[in-house]
């Protein structure tokens, strides 16, 4: 089973829909992200959460928000969608201790029509 | 603005030979960098990494170099296999990535 799971994998969707991401680990890291990769961009941090308590917007977080329900668990939402957050979004963790890599989940292709 | 840059979209190689990939910064606060790789609908994995008080980490094949005072890392696979075939992502420990070079190693 995998470490970092994204639900759904794939999703369509039409513009103004809500929509949620969701991301669950099993690794028992603290720390959960939310990234954007769009072509020629790489990946850009939208949400990260270092702790339950903890949420801090990253350099792409408007039109998003999040949910961290429990240490596992790490969801992202779109509000309002609109076609121009059509990407393919990675979920990722880590350690909380200094300079550890992140563990990413496969992603969840999002279009938006 | 984009402070981890890898100008190279591409790059292809035979196999055997050394692949070099590059990455360029611009805050010389960045004091530690990782280098992901990615296989299609598959999310990053971790390949290896370098702290600012060094200029090189070996594992294997890979070497990553940094020189602090011209703001440049990279990675050297050697020898390049085709299983190396991905896009290779520089990233700082401050969540921020490079926009990724594809490697294609050719048998």
């Amino acid at each position: 089973d995998a470490d970092v799971t994204q639900t759904p994998r794939n999703r369509i969707t039409k513009t103004g829909k809500r929509i949620m991401l969701e991301c669950s680990q099993t690794k028992g890291h603290d720390r959960m992200y939310w990234y954007r990769q769009d072509p020629g961009l790489g990946l850009r941090l939208i949400y990260y959460s270092f702790d339950v308590k903890d949420i801090n917007k990253g350099e792409i977080s408007d039109g998003y928000s999040v949910s961290r329900q429990a240490q596992a668990k790490f969801s992202l939402s779109l509000e309002s969608a609109i076609p121009n957050q059509t990407a393919l979004y990675f979920c990722a963790t880590s350690d909380r201790s200094f300079n550890q890599p992140q563990h990413f989940g496969d992603g969840t292709r999002l279009s938006i029509l | 603005d984009q402070q981890v840059k890898q100008n190279s979209p591409s790059l292809s190689v035979q196999e055997g030979r050394i692949s070099i990939l590059n990455c360029d910064y611009t805050n010389s606060m960045f004091d530690y960098f990782l280098w992901y790789k990615k296989y299609p609908a598959e999310g990053p994995t971790f390949l290896i990494s370098i702290s600012s008080i060094k200029d090189k980490n070996e594992d294997g094949r890979f070497t990553v170099f940094l020189n602090k005072s011209a703001k440049h890392l990279s990675l050297h696979i050697v020898p390049s296999q085709p299983g190396d075939s991905a896009v290779y992502f520089c990233a700082t420990n401050d969540m921020r990535f490079g926009a990724g070079t594809r490697l294609t190693v050719k048998p």
